[in-house]
């Protein structure tokens, strides 16, 4: 079954610093990716997502991400980051021959302080 | 427009009670999903429905979970004989087709077994 490892359990950053979180996922077929955050009290909401084309993909916020398909990786960065980022983020996959639902790491929480 | 809604948002029950948490997907949205959200866990997929098509029931923990969605629209999941261990944040998220496209979150229900 596939997998994905988010490495960065808890990351504090000051404001104003450069944010980049990992995520690796096992499976070598044709994936979806994407980036997931949940505000304090809030919901899930998409970050941004990768279907195909460019490697290098812009999000809300401020946010990209970068699939590196050798290296099964689709690292977040953010090159400053705001007090307003505090949240926890999610990386998640869908398998695209391996049925419809996401599978998501365990997550980082990302603390910035101002 | 209105996105995804749970409810209830909060549920106390007695290990051993049965219990139903609804979800009222986007309008539209062929394609609905339930994962829980627990401390131990991270985020896990449960159900898929899609259309008219059986659902994947793949990730259920156990035959005391199942879940229906009528009308190809609204969706029960109904948890009996609950157990302390399925205490947890049920999220329901819906989608305009299945096959990897970016899926919207609810609110959640939290689900506490005593």
């Amino acid at each position: 079954a596939q997998s994905v490892s988010q490495h960065n359990h808890h990351v504090i950053l000051s404001e104003a610093a450069s944010l980049e979180l990992g995520c690796n996922y096992s499976y070598g077929g044709t994936v979806n990716l994407f980036w997931y955050v949940q505000y304090p009290g809030q919901h899930l909401q998409l970050l941004l997502k990768y279907f195909s084309g460019d490697p290098l993909v812009k999000g809300i916020k401020g946010f990209e991400a970068e699939f590196i398909k050798s290296k099964f990786s689709f690292n977040l960065r953010k090159p400053s980051v705001q007090w307003s980022d505090t949240a926890e983020y999610f990386c998640a996959v869908n398998v695209m021959d391996a049925g419809n639902m996401l599978t998501f790491g365990g997550g980082t929480r990302l603390m910035v302080k101002p | 427009g209105a996105g995804v809604s749970q409810s209830p948002s909060n549920k106390v029950t007695e290990k051993g009670k049965d219990v139903e948490l609804r979800c009222d997907p986007i309008s539209g949205h062929t394609a609905l999903y339930w994962y829980r959200q627990s401390l131990g866990q991270g985020l896990e997929f449960l159900i898929y429905f899609q259309g008219n098509s059986a659902p994947d029931k793949s990730g259920l923990p156990s035959d005391r979970f199942s879940a229906e969605r009528t009308g190809g629209s609204v969706s029960t999941l109904t948890i009996q004989r609950t157990q302390q261990e399925d205490s947890a944040v049920y999220l329901c998220a819906s989608s305009f087709r299945g096959g990897g496209y970016e899926q919207y979150f609810g609110p959640g229900t939290r689900l506490t077994v005593t």
